[in-house]
């Protein structure tokens, strides 16, 4: 089945305590991106990548870091949270970044206290 | 830089009527994206639409596409319950509206 998972889908930690977000896709898709949700502001993209070794900032990058060392895996990596960080987080992959819709995770729900 | 905003944010309509979604951006963009999201759950591709004048139809949704006015709209016809849900449109697959919170009563 085609699908894109993330881990864990719940989280509650503590400020300044380094977290990771893994997100894998099976579908060999070469786009992969991190998206937070917060009410009323829709869905704002942290980072992106076109491929292996390629990434780039989204809208909101400060306080994440990202890395793509494998074309399946996508992690999201929070060095030292603050609590602004509390939020729904999505990973998404798609074929490519202009013609095709992308295929969203289940989400992870991260609280920073 | 480019602005996405949704009108409706929120809608609540009765089952049987009609309605219609606005999505508006800002800046030329000739790629635009319908999501649906149920309470809880992930995002769900509904439409992509390509170019100008693009019109595409599942079931009682219909989106369209109109790159000179910088608009696509998701018209709902004869509502039912089970499209309840929160509805994203997204330009260039990235920037997305705040999201219409539709509700369908019986």
């Amino acid at each position: 089945e085609a699908q894109v998972t993330q881990n864990p889908r719940y989280l509650i930690t503590v400020t300044g305590k380094k977290l990771t977000v893994t997100c894998s896709q099976n579908m060999n898709h070469e786009y992969m991106s991190w998206y937070r949700q917060d009410p009323g502001l829709g869905l704002r993209q942290i980072y992106y990548s076109m491929n292996v070794e390629v990434t780039d900032k989204g809208d909101v990058p400060e306080g994440y870091k990202v890395s793509r060392k494998e074309k399946r895996n996508f992690p999201l990596i929070l060095e030292s949270p603050s609590p602004n960080q509390t939020s729904l987080y999505f990973c998404a992959s798609g074929v490519d970044r202009n013609n095709q819709p992308q295929h969203f995770g289940d989400g992870t729900r991260l609280s920073i206290l | 830089e480019l602005k996405v905003e949704q009108n409706p944010l929120f809608l609540s309509m009765q089952e049987g009527k009609n309605y219609t979604i606005y999505c508006n951006y800002s800046t030329t963009s000739d790629r635009l994206y319908w999501y649906r999201q149920d309470p809880g759950k992930s995002l769900e591709s509904l439409f992509v639409l390509l170019s100008n004048g693009a019109v595409k139809q599942e079931g009682r949704l219909m989106a369209s596409l109109d790159t000179k006015a910088r608009l696509s709209t998701l018209h709902i016809t004869a509502a039912v319950h089970d499209l309840s849900a929160t509805y994203f449109c997204a330009v260039d697959d990235m920037r997305f509206g705040a999201g219409t919170r539709l509700t369908v009563k019986p």
